[in-house]
């Protein structure tokens, strides 16, 4: 079975503080990468993909295959980055696999 | 654009009834998607639907569940008979290809007592 494993289920960090998100999962086939995030009363959107190579909100991820991991990262964390971290890998071309998400908490 | 959007918000009903999800995804979005998350879980992957067609539905839980999307716009989820285990959120999503970015509603909270 496909698994994806967030292991911190909370992040504190203060203002300006590197975070990283880590995330693994489990390697069948090639699946495309993907990170979503939810904020306060608001609904799950896309955050990045590793196929962009883009920076989004100054947050990138790099995509090992060795380590079959996918970590956010972001060098200075903003308040406004408080949320729910998903990675979610993509099967088969059409299913999400979640992980159990990071809560992400920049304090002031 | 408008988004995805699912009806009811907010769905409470009692154990043995029947409940029916409505999801309308973006327009001119062929895939659409069902997940949920029970309590405690992950997002699950329920089936995909690419226009009228069920293209996997390998997530879904048991022949409770029962999924149309006739005419391949909007997707009805129906629950018959709804049981305990059955409470979460449950999502719905579209894309425009099976491999673009999901975009997802804001889920219909199922509440069963």
């Amino acid at each position: 079975a496909q698994r994806v494993t967030q292991p911190e289920k909370l992040l504190s960090v203060f203002k300006g503080a590197p975070v990283e998100l880590k995330c693994n999962y489990s390697y069948s086939g090639s699946p495309e990468l993907f990170w979503y995030v939810q904020y306060s009363r608001q609904r799950l959107q896309l955050l990045l993909r590793h196929i962009s190579r883009e920076s989004i909100k100054g947050f990138t991820a790099d995509l090992n295959k060795g380590e079959t991991s996918f970590h956010l990262k972001k060098p200075f964390a903003q308040e406004e980055d408080s949320a729910m971290y998903y990675c979610a890998p993509l099967y088969n071309f059409n299913k999400f696999y979640f992980g159990s998400g990071t809560k992400l908490n920049v304090k002031p | 654009e408008a988004g995805v959007t699912q009806f009811p918000s907010h769905s409470v009903i009692e154990k043995g009834q029947t409940v029916t999800l409505r999801c309308d995804p973006i327009s001119g979005h062929d895939n659409l998607y069902w997940y949920r998350r029970v309590m405690g879980k992950e997002i699950k992957f329920l089936l995909h639907f690419v226009k009228e067609s069920k293209q996997d539905e390998s997530g879904m839980p048991n022949n409770r569940f029962l999924a149309e999307r006739t005419g391949g716009t909007y997707s009805t989820l129906k629950v018959q008979p709804a049981e305990l285990e059955d409470s979460g959120v449950y999502f719905c999503a579209s894309s425009q290809g099976p491999d673009q970015p999901q975009h997802f509603g804001d889920g219909t909270r199922l509440s069963i007592l």
